[in-house]
Formats: structure tokens, C-alpha cells, sequence
């Protein structure tokens, strides 16, 4: 089975504080995700990475970095904590898409984590 | 980014009855997946439809894409108290790439 997993399923910080929330998958898959999910909202993407060392920007990245040193891991940091980054942060990972003979895409599917609780004072 | 608008928002139902769920978005999508989130959970994949008019049956759960790809509909037969969640759909870009576009979500209760 594959397994997400989020260092934490709650916390609280105050505003101002630097933030890490840490995601890591043994399935060796190359693409992680971070998203947002707020009520009414949906998931929103943060940030991807196809690669060790690589990040693209999704939707919503103001305010959040990301790191991927190792293939394994994945980290989302808030610099500098403020309220509106109160929410569920979720994690993902992914296989590589497979082209196929016939020039089609196969996407695979996104795995994800149980989730972090985000709660900033 | 669009979202995907997901009716109704909230359902709460009897355990045995049936009940229908819907997704509509005003540009095609390339293809639509439906996840299922539990409390606590991560959402996890429950289908994938890709070709318009395409139905999918996944035991009590039948999926249509609409033939427009514009649109699509989940339906569950006798719910049970294990289908309690919340049902997402999720678009890929029309041009094909990793990023997803997550609709708005109904949260269903089932009530034993």
C-alpha cells in the first residue's frame, strides 16, 4: 500500500512564527503536492515538485515555500505565519505520467496524506 | 482558478434511500475523477471518466461523465452509513498536466 505521511495532525502556532510541516511517501513516487483545503473552497494547490530539487508554483504559493532535498520528502514552510494560513494542509504524491505508443497520457493517481491541522494564533 | 461547482453542499439522507450528487464546470474537462474524504482522511480516488456519455458502476456508486464533458453525476444506490464523506470531483487541465482543479464538495450523511 502506499503511505503519505504528515509529521503532524495538529498545530498551533502564533503569528510571526516560522512554520514546517513535513510530508514523506515510501513509494517512491517522483511528483509530491501540497494543497490547501477550506471550507467552501475545495483543494487548492500550493506547490508541486516533479523532481528532487524542483518546485513549480500552483495556485495559491504567496506566503509558503516548499523544499524537496530528498525524492522521499517534502516540506512546506510558512515564513512568517499569519492568520488567513489557519486551515488543512494535505499532502500528495504521484507517479510520473506514461505516455503511451498510441501518443496518449496515462495520469496517475494522487495519493493522499491524512492531512495537518493548521490553527495560527 | 475555476472552481468546480458541486451541488448540493451538504446532503444528509436515511440509510436505504438514494441520492444524487453533481458536478458542473462551464469549460470541458479532458478528464473527472471523484474522490471520497472521510474525517480525519485524505481524500482517496474512487474513479476516473474520460470519454463523454462514459458511465462507471463501482458497486452501490454509478458515475456518468456528460456527453458535453462539461458535467457530471454520482449516484448512490441504498446508501449506508460507511458512504458518509465528502464526495469531491476533480478536473485535470485540458491540455493534459499533473495539476488538478478540485470542485467544491458535497458532504453526505448517512443516517443509520
Amino acid at each position: 500500500d502506499v503511505k503519505v505521511t504528515q509529521s503532524s495532525r495538529y498545530l498551533v502556532k502564533r503569528t510571526g512564527e516560522k512554520v514546517f510541516l513535513e510530508c514523506v511517501q515510501d513509494m517512491d513516487h517522483e511528483n509530491m503536492f501540497w494543497y490547501r483545503q477550506d471550507p467552501g473552497l475545495g483543494l487548492r494547490l500550493i506547490y508541486f515538485s516533479y523532481d528532487v530539487k524542483m518546485k513549480e508554483k500552483g495556485d495559491i504559493p504567496e506566503g509558503y515555500s516548499v523544499s524537496r532535498e530528498k525524492k522521499e520528502r517534502f516540506s512546506l514552510i510558512l515564513e512568517s505565519a499569519s492568520t488567513n494560513q489557519t486551515s488543512m494542509y494535505l499532502c500528495a504524491s504521484s507517479l510520473s505520467p506514461v505516455k503511451t505508443s498510441g501518443r496518449a497520457t496515462i495520469y496517475n493517481e494522487q495519493f493522499f496524506g491524512p492531512g495537518t491541522r493548521l490553527t495560527v494564533l | 482558478t475555476q472552481l468546480l461547482e458541486q451541488s448540493p453542499q451538504f446532503l444528509s439522507i436515511q440509510e436505504g434511500e438514494n441520492l444524487t450528487v453533481y458536478c458542473n464546470s462551464s469549460s470541458v474537462f479532458s478528464s473527472l475523477q471523484w474522490y471520497r474524504q472521510e474525517p480525519g482522511e485524505g481524500p482517496v480516488l474512487l474513479v476516473t471518466v474520460v470519454t463523454g456519455g462514459e458511465v462507471k458502476k463501482l458497486k452501490r456508486l454509478t458515475f456518468q461523465f456528460g456527453d458535453a464533458r462539461k458535467d457530471s453525476s454520482l449516484h448512490i444506490t441504498a446508501a449506508q452509513p460507511g458512504d458518509t464523506g465528502l464526495y469531491l470531483c476533480v478536473k485535470r487541465g485540458n491540455f493534459g498536466n499533473e495539476k488538478l482543479t478540485f470542485g467544491t464538495g458535497t458532504r453526505l450523511t448517512i443516517i443509520p
